[in-house]
């Protein structure tokens, strides 16, 4: 089973740019989420899709950051534009979605650095 | 008051000691218990899943959850230098679409 799959691996960029992260969930799951981890924080949900709806983004910045998950399957988040503080890594999971099921899978992450 | 609070470390142990990393929460709603590891640049991978109170052993690996004290461990025997990583715990209310909330990892260093 192929693993959640993320691109590209890192970014550097100048604040006030636009960059944008595509994520590739295991085949067959239902939910999506995108997780930003600082350095030496836990990872932090951003925004979880449930196919194509947004179940929660409550703690996505919405003046500048943006995501979307087109079909059910495929997820991409984009920053524009991009803060210093927005330097971390940006971690795409997925699960099956079912009750009783709170195993995520997730993917190498996209490392950001913003200069 | 974070909802999850987890000691960061570094915790640098030997090979083959009794590792133990601990989780304490302030959400009584909090049900589902995990811990996940994950190696540098890496994603974290699950490697214990607990509901409710109670303890759950898998090889060298336990996990104890007390809700009375919103307390949870980690037990890690005769620990090797491949368990070298960051430990996260991790909690939810519930399945299938509840938020679940990370610590914030702590970094274990096994010396061979």
């Amino acid at each position: 089973e192929a693993g959640v799959a993320q691109s590209p691996r890192y970014k550097i960029i100048e604040k006030r740019q636009s960059v944008a992260f595509w994520c590739n969930p295991i085949s067959g799951h239902a939910t999506l989420y995108w997780y930003q981890q600082i350095l030496g924080q836990g990872p932090k949900l951003l925004i979880q899709f449930q196919n194509n709806g947004v179940v929660d983004d409550s703690q996505l910045p919405k003046d500048r950051f943006s995501a979307e998950r087109l079909k059910g399957v495929d997820s991409t988040l984009k920053i524009q534009p991009a803060k210093l503080e927005d330097s971390a890594v940006y971690l795409c999971a997925s699960s099956a979605g079912q009750a009783g099921d709170n195993e995520q899978f997730f993917g190498p992450g996209t490392r950001l650095t913003v200069l | 008051q974070k909802e999850v609070e987890q000691d960061p470390g570094p915790l640098s142990v030997p090979e083959g000691a009794i590792v133990s990393l601990n989780c304490t929460y302030s959400n009584s709603a909090f049900q589902y218990f995990m811990w996940y590891r994950q190696y540098s640049r890496k994603g974290p991978e699950l490697l214990m899943y607990t509901y409710s109170s109670g303890n759950k052993e898998d090889g060298r690996f336990t996990a104890q959850v007390d809700k009375s004290s919103k307390y949870i461990s980690l037990f890690i025997r005769d620990s090797q230098p491949s368990d070298s990583a960051t430990y996260l715990c991790a909690m939810s209310a519930g399945t299938g679409g509840f938020k679940t909330i990370f610590g914030a990892g702590t970094r274990l260093f096994v010396k061979a």
